[in-house]
């Protein structure tokens, strides 16, 4: 089964760019890549999600491997607000969901 | 417009009670969806619906969980002879389909205690 893997813990300092990597070495060819986000004590929000190009919107970048065994959430300048843990998520048409175990964003002000 | 609602917010119940909870998605959406997270982990997918059918039930822990969506809308997740280790927070999600890049919007949750 595809699975993610993510660092744990992760430190940023405010105002700076932050990239959160993910690793998805058995990810097959239609896996989509999503990132979610969860802030304490609410469900997880949509940040972004990618096929096999690199995407951008408002709140980041996604930066995929060119053999997408491998992706970087990239926030550009990170807020005490974007504190949270952040899932790398593996999303198959036969709709299987493959969660990362998270990493935890800490924001130094 | 109105989220993804999800009810009770908390339920605490006794071991061997049977709970029920609710997901209301938002309207329009196809498809939808339940997760479980422990304290402190991270989210378990459970169970996905695409209308009122479920294709894809591998995530359900045990034949104690069942879940049914009517009518296209609301969703109940129900646990019979509930035990401690059920405890954790109940997240439900939906979408507009069923599309592997589709966004999900969650809802804020069932904390569900067993004493």
């Amino acid at each position: 089964d595809a699975k993610t893997t993510q660092p744990n813990s992760m430190e940023s300092n405010e105002e700076e760019p932050v990239h959160l990597p993910c690793n998805h070495s058995t990810i097959s060819g239609t896996d989509y890549i999503h990132w979610y986000r969860q802030l304490p004590s609410q469900g997880p929000e949509y940040v972004i999600h990618g096929l096999t190009s690199n995407v951008n919107n408002r709140m980041a970048s996604l930066a995929i491997a060119e053999d997408r065994k491998s992706s970087t959430l990239i926030l550009h300048r990170a807020t005490l607000r974007d504190a949270a843990v952040y899932y790398c998520i593996l999303r198959d048409p036969g709709n299987q969901f493959y969660f990362g175990t998270g990493t935890s964003l800490t924001v130094i002000p | 417009g109105a989220g993804v609602s999800q009810s009770p917010s908390n339920k605490v119940t006794e071991k061997g009670k049977d709970v029920e909870l609710r997901c209301d998605p938002i309207s329009g959406h196809t498809a939808l969806y339940w997760y479980r997270q422990s304290l402190g982990q991270g989210l378990e997918f459970l169970i996905y619906f695409q209308g009122n059918s479920a294709p894809d039930k591998s995530g359900l822990p045990s034949d104690r969980f069942s879940a049914e969506r009517t009518g296209g809308s609301v969703s109940t997740l129900t646990i019979q002879r509930t035990q401690q280790e059920d405890s954790a927070v109940y997240l439900c999600a939906s979408s507009f389909q069923d599309l592997a890049g589709g966004e999900q919007y969650f809802g804020p949750g069932t904390r569900l205690t067993v004493t």
